[in-house]
């Protein structure tokens, strides 16, 4: 079963502007995390961040988390060609288990 | 280069074919998983294994048969397939068994699958 939503379904954007990207959960976490998967390759684990934390950062990148909304983004700064990749939210579930569920994803694209 | 060694990288075959995908990682992790995932779609989980213990099967047909020999690889035997299961398998891991909380997964990148 789905448990993020990601939006936008897709995003273009000049090299050098920023792009946020959202997520919404239906139900209460652990953690989020946020991944990026290239065309035709596998998935890299960008950044975590856990249901007491409100903010991170890591590079680049910063995410938030609102459990009150059940929603996160993630900010990417002074955005690239190379940042041009699907990224995905993806949360456990409250409770041990071992499933991560995968949103559907925002597809960035970032035009030189 | 990822940590977790996927092969083959492409595999078509036939409805009537047995085939299997190998997975390795070498960073201690003792979770492992299968994700299938189609065109423009997110991963969905397939299998988990803890500790070489098949701890979540996904409600996935009995086509497809996971294997743990040791807590280095993961095998997934692959039989009497259908053109609907054509996607692309993506192996995982993690640290450790007691969930994903607070962990992350590292992917392989992966075994493109086409069945004729």
């Amino acid at each position: 079963s789905q448990q993020g939503e990601e939006d936008p379904q897709a995003l273009s954007i000049q090299e050098g502007e920023n792009a946020t990207m959202n997520c919404s959960y239906k139900t209460s976490i652990n953690n989020l995390q946020w991944y990026r998967q290239n065309s035709g390759r596998g998935l890299v684990h960008l950044i975590l961040i856990r249901s007491n934390e409100r903010e991170k950062h890591s590079g680049r990148l910063r995410v938030t988390l609102d459990t009150s909304k059940k929603s996160s983004s993630l900010l990417i700064t002074a955005s690239r060609a190379a940042d041009t990749a699907s990224y995905f939210c993806a949360t456990d579930l409250q409770g041990g288990s071992e499933k991560l569920v995968f949103g559907k994803g925002t597809k960035l694209t970032v035009n030189p | 280069d990822t940590e977790v060694t996927q092969t083959p990288k492409h595999l078509v075959m036939g409805m009537t074919n047995k085939k299997s995908l190998k997975c390795e990682q070498h960073m201690g992790h003792r979770a492992m998983y299968w994700y299938k995932q189609k065109a423009k779609k997110p991963p969905e989980l397939m299998f988990v294994y803890s500790y070489e213990k098949l701890s979540i099967n996904e409600s996935v047909p009995s086509r497809f048969s996971p294997e743990c020999p040791n807590s280095s690889l993961l095998n997934l035997h692959l039989h009497a397939l259908q053109p609907e299961d054509s996607a692309l398998y993506l192996c995982a891991s993690s640290q450790s068994p007691a969930g994903s909380r607070y962990q992350p997964q590292h992917f392989g990148d992966g075994t493109r699958l086409s069945i004729l």
